[in-house]
């Protein structure tokens, strides 16, 4: 059954240091979303993503995030300088405008 | 602002036991409501609901959604230690791609 695979599965970082986070949706899907749940917290919105260019975002995805598909199979998530309240599991999903598939997740730690 | 309310927030049963989550939700511009299961990786979907009313099934699995009082149950019969996990609720809306996500609840089967 296809699905979505993200990498790394955990990553550890220095506040101040930029980080990339990979995923590859599922082949036919369209749509690309981000989300996070930081620990204790309810999962929470970043961004979508179709058509090569982003379609929504929310308050928390500013200046510092950034998303990019450079190929015809990545989406990435780009963290500029990361701080320690970015500590968090960080969901890519694919899908259609009505169903997500949520990936594994990467966890990101900021010391 | 949207909102998207679970409960119980925890839940410990016997195996064997029937159990019923609640998911209350506000949305502007309501599309659909879909169900989550949260184990130790990524969200697996489980259900999406609309306004039809129309109850969803799979297995031991059932939910529905009640439009006028804008909630929606999900049912898991004769519960297993499978079945443990953090249930999601999520509403979509037409005004756009994201899902808001209620807090979960955690579900413990013992045997």
């Amino acid at each position: 059954e296809p699905e979505v695979t993200q990498t790394p599965s955990h990553q550890v970082t220095q506040m101040g240091q930029e980080v990339i986070l990979r995923c590859v949706p599922i082949s036919n899907h369209l749509y690309f979303y981000w989300y996070r749940q930081i620990l204790g917290q309810k999962v929470e919105f970043l961004v979508s993503f179709y058509n090569n260019e982003i379609s929504e975002k929310s308050e928390i995805f500013d200046d510092q995030f950034s998303v990019e598909r450079p190929d015809g199979s990545n989406f990435t998530l780009k963290i500029r300088s990361t701080k320690l309240e970015d500590s968090a599991m960080y969901f890519c999903a694919s899908g259609s405008i009505n169903i997500q598939y949520f990936g594994a997740g990467t966890r990101l730690s900021v010391l | 602002e949207d909102k998207v309310v679970q409960s119980p927030l925890s839940l410990v049963v016997h195996e064997g036991d029937t159990v019923t989550l609640n998911c209350s939700y506000e949305v502007t511009n309501f599309r659909s409501l879909l169900w989550y299961k949260q184990e130790k990786k990524a969200p697996t979907f489980l259900f999406m609901l609309t306004s039809s009313g129309i109850e969803k099934k799979s297995g031991r699995l059932s939910s529905i959604l009640d439009k006028k009082e804008l909630f929606s149950i999900l049912n898991i019969t004769a519960t297993q230690t499978g079945d443990s996990a953090i249930y999601l609720c999520a509403s979509n809306s037409n005004s756009g791609y994201a899902l808001n996500f209620g807090k979960g609840t955690s579900l413990l089967v013992t045997p």
